[in-house]
């Protein structure tokens, strides 16, 4: 079936810091969404995509849809204690059923 | 707004025991669907259903998992018998269109351990 490559599965890094992450796969999609996981809950919507080339803001956090429709980012800026989680790509593609696909998931750690 | 309710939140079985999960999606959502989380990775998708009828079941395994949405509202996940392999959290979430921007709402999960 189709996959998304999301890196990078884990990232630890210092309150502050920058956070980038992404997603790519071999299929084309028509929408990119980002989704944040904590424990114990189910996947909460951060950023929705819906064109190619598309670059989206929400707070702190930026993404984009990629030229090609195979990839996305999600950039988190100044990073906080409460951004902990599990970070989820998605994406719906075109061919065939309005499917949503999901990555693997990007777990991240801040040390204050 | 009331999100999306599971329950139960969390079960324990021993294998080739039945177990169902009920989920009641968002008010005025006609789209629901059942996820499978398994740990470490992202939710499979195992059915979708537009008000009643199931319109994407092909990832159920249909030998012990069955699921049912009679009245166009919440719904119910049941496996039997549960096998090992099957310890994981599944997800209920619900969109508001069928028309599928991808925005779905989802519920804290039912984790399900099968001893």
């Amino acid at each position: 079936g189709q996959q998304l490559n999301q890196s990078p599965q884990s990232m630890f890094i210092q309150e502050g810091e920058d956070v980038s992450m992404n997603c790519t796969s071999s299929s084309i999609f028509n929408t990119w969404l980002w989704y944040k996981q904590d424990p114990g809950e189910g996947p909460v919507l951060l950023i929705a995509l819906y064109k190619a080339g598309e670059l989206t803001s929400n707070g702190r956090l930026t993404a984009q849809f990629g030229i090609t429709r195979k990839d996305s980012f999600l950039n988190i800026s100044a990073s906080i204690p409460s951004d902990v989680g599990i970070y989820f790509c998605a994406g719906r593609l075109i061919q065939g059923a309005q499917k949503l696909v999901f990555g693997q998931g990007t777990r991240l750690t801040i040390n204050p | 707004e009331a999100g999306v309710v599971q329950s139960p939140r969390y079960k324990i079985i021993e294998k080739k025991q039945p177990v169902a999960f009920w989920c009641n999606p968002i008010s005025g959502h006609n789209t629901l669907y059942w996820y499978l989380q398994n740990l470490g990775q992202g939710p499979e998708l195992l059915i979708r259903y537009e008000n009643e009828e199931a319109v994407d079941d092909s990832q159920l395994p249909k030998d012990r998992f069955s699921a049912e949405r009679l009245k166009g509202v919440d719904s119910t996940l049941k496996i039997q018998p549960a096998e090992l392999g099957d310890s994981a959290v599944y997800l209920c979430a619900s969109s508001p269109v069928a028309a599928n921007t991808g925005e779905l709402f989802f519920g804290e999960g039912s984790r399900l351990t099968v001893l």
